[in-house]
């Protein structure tokens, strides 16, 4: 089974442009993460937001979290070719990881 | 080592067969994880081991499949009798957790099997 939802399923989008991917998950967490993926084979870890955090930055990434909804989005900043990927978002409840199904994002030049 | 790494990298066997995947974690990581992922698709969580304690066991989909992790090293995930459905890549990851604070995971590459 699977916790989290993403949305939208994929994101097309120029260099340059933001991109942005939202989760929606369904029990309690005390943290959610993002990973990214290439080429179907192993994921990344990109960023971690805690339950009593409300936005955190890293780099060109910027995440929400919003527990009274359940939702968190990821925003990847003026988006390069090699941002293309799957983007999953990942919810911590105390040890056990459960992913979404991930936002498919293409960058084109 | 330095990274998770997993073996074989791609197996393809015929339905009924049995097959072993085998996952070497980060030295020191008590936790690992196995997942499945079919193709397009997100992660499965099949399995989970912490340390000492009895793995978490809820996400493997059938008796067909078990998993073991000897020593609180390497792990070995087993599927008995395959079937066209279990074609997949099967990932594993590793984490200091609960020694970090939190549980962030570190991936293998993943095994594919192809069952014909």
């Amino acid at each position: 089974s699977q916790q989290g939802e993403e949305d939208p399923q994929a994101l097309s989008i120029q260099e340059g442009e933001n991109a942005t991917m939202n989760c929606s998950y369904k029990t309690s967490i005390n943290n959610l993460q993002w990973y990214r993926q290439n080429s179907g084979r192993g994921l990344v870890h990109l960023i971690l937001i805690r339950s009593n955090e409300r936005e955190k930055h890293s780099g060109r990434l910027r995440v929400t979290l919003d527990t009274s909804k359940k939702s968190s989005s990821l925003l990847i900043t003026a988006s390069r070719a090699a941002d293309t990927a799957s983007y999953f978002c990942a919810t911590d409840s105390w040890g056990k990881l459960q992913f979404g199904a991930g936002t498919q994002v293409v960058v084109t030049p | 080592g330095a990274g998770v790494s997993q073996s074989p990298s791609n197996k393809v066997t015929e339905k009924g067969k049995d097959v072993e995947l085998r996952c070497d974690p980060i030295s020191g990581h008590t936790a690992l994880y196995w997942y499945r992922q079919s193709l397009g698709q997100g992660l499965e969580f099949l399995i989970y081991f912490q340390g000492n304690s009895a793995p978490d066991k809820s996400g493997l989909p059938s008796d067909r499949f078990s998993a073991e992790r000897t020593g609180g090293s390497v792990s070995t995930l087993t599927i008995q009798r395959t079937q066209q459905e279990d074609s997949a890549v099967y990932l594993c990851a590793s984490s200091l957790y609960p020694g970090a604070g939190a549980n962030v995971l570190t991936f293998g590459a993943g095994s594919r099997l192809t069952v014909l």
